[in-house]
């Protein structure tokens, strides 16, 4: 059953605190993607990988990391830099980032709140 | 830089009327455009996906137009059912330079289709 994974569906961060988003997807999608959703506005790149072991900042990448050590997996960690870290966190995979054709698959998100 | 709007915000209809849901953007080099679902805490799905070089593109009583020199898309819903209650986003996707491939999203248009 193919598809994008995202784990965990809930997660609370104390002041201060790193904590790291899962995605896994077995597409055999060479591209990823994070993106940020806050109410009533539109989906923000956070970070996007072409390929395995490269990755690019997107619109709003500051208090955040990433790695693509695996082309399955795709983690985002935020830092405690992240200031309003409160939101829906949804991951995305196309075929390959740079073909103009390419459709995005998402995950199911996870909701991230600040306590 | 570009950005996508949705109009209107929000859209509340009676079951069985057709209806149409507007994007538009504001640079028109644009590779192709998207459009998705989202139910509440859920996840992307996509809808439809239009090349720059098409006018339109149907699924089932879904229809989505382009016009790029204008910049604008439409998503026709032809006789509205209550499960097709959801938010509505579309996507265009960069052409070139360093917006490569990604993908700005509107805000959004809440459905709701009552019986």
């Amino acid at each position: 059953d193919g598809g994008i994974t995202q784990s965990p569906k809930y997660l609370f961060r104390k002041e201060g605190q790193n904590v790291t988003l899962s995605c896994e997807q077995n597409l055999n999608h060479d591209a990823m993607y994070w993106y940020r959703q806050d109410p009533g506005q539109g989906l923000r790149l956070i970070y996007y990988s072409q390929i395995v072991n490269d990755f690019q900042k997107g619109d709003i990448a500051e208090g955040y990391s990433v790695s693509r050590e695996k082309k399955e997996s795709f983690p985002l960690t935020v830092t405690s830099a992240q200031k309003n870290p409160t939101a829906f966190y949804l991951c995305a995979s196309s075929i390959d980032g740079g073909l103009s054709y390419n459709e995005q698959f998402f995950g199911p998100g996870t909701r991230l709140t600040v306590l | 830089k570009q950005e996508v709007t949705q109009i209107p915000a929000a859209l509340s209809v009676p079951e069985g009327e057709n209806l149409v849901l507007n994007c538009s953007f504001t640079d028109s080099a644009i590779y192709n455009l998207q459009w998705f679902r989202q139910d509440p805490g859920k996840g992307l799905t996509s809808l439809l996906l239009i090349q720059s070089s098409q006018r339109e593109q149907t699924s089932g009583r879904l229809n989505a137009s382009l016009d790029k020199s204008s910049g604008r898309s439409t998503l026709y819903i032809a006789a509205s059912q209550p499960g097709d209650s959801a938010t509505y986003l579309c996507a265009v996707r960069a052409a070139g330079g360093t917006s490569y491939g990604k993908l700005t999203f509107g805000q959004g248009t809440i459905l709701t289709v009552h019986p």
